[in-house]
């Protein structure tokens, strides 16, 4: 089945730093998604991405859509504590109008160090 | 709040036994996701229903079992449990976005399961 590559699957940094993830696939996705998940808690979404080659920013977070539609990044800048978490790439897998459902990354734990 | 309720919040039972887990999506949204995570798999998408109907499996076992009701809120039923089922299990309801007509999900809180 599709799958989703995410990396790195963990990063330790120190507060002020920027950070980057990314995922790639092997199949096209119309539309990716970024979620962070904190300890007891579902996924929340932070960033949708629509077109390729589309580029959002949602506060300090940039995420952006690749242009083969088989990747896209997230950068977080001058990351603080509250950053820490689980971050998950998704890419909505269409079956019918717009009818979908979404395949994850493994995710990427940030641990911030103040 | 995300708006999304699942119950319960943490259930411990015993190989063997059945469960039901709850969900109820947010008001106006007619799509119900069951997502399954566990530590080494990830989140695993297990079923969605539309409105009351079955609109697709992912990778759901034969012993889990689902089903929407007309109030649209959701249940998942898992059989004849083993010690692999223990996980968490996400519901998750969507509204179409109107930038693209592309799902937007929301998650709840989650249930977490764990089978001894």
């Amino acid at each position: 089945g599709q799958q989703l590559n995410q990396s790195p699957q963990s990063m330790f940094i120190q507060e002020g730093e920027d950070v980057s993830m990314n995922c790639t696939s092997s199949s096209i996705f119309n539309t990716w998604l970024w979620y962070k998940q904190e300890p007891g808690e579902g996924p929340v979404l932070l960033i949708a991405l629509y077109k390729a080659g589309e580029l959002t920013s949602n506060g300090r977070l940039t995420a952006q859509f690749g242009i083969t539609r088989k990747d896209s990044f997230l950068n977080i800048s001058a990351s603080i504590p509250s950053d820490v978490g689980i971050y998950f790439c998704a890419g909505l897998r269409n079956y019918g109008g717009s009818q979908g459902n979404l395949i994850f990354g493994k995710g990427t734990k940030l641990s911030v160090k103040p | 709040d995300s708006g999304v309720t699942q119950t319960p919040k943490h259930l411990i039972t015993a190989t063997g036994q059945r469960v039901t887990l709850r969900c109820s999506p947010r008001s106006g949204d007619l799509s119900v996701y069951w997502y399954q995570q566990s530590l080494d798999q990830g989140l695993q998408f297990l079923i969605h229903y539309y409105n009351g109907e079955e609109r697709a499996k992912g990778n759901i076992l034969e012993r889990f079992s689902a089903q929407q009701f007309p109030d649209l809120h959701s249940e998942l039923n898992l059989s004849s449990l083993e010690l692999g089922d223990s996980a968490l299990y996400f519901c998750a309801s969507s509204v179409v976005s109107a930038n693209s007509g592309a799902n937007v999900l929301t998650f709840g809180a989650g249930s977490r399961l764990t089978v001894l």
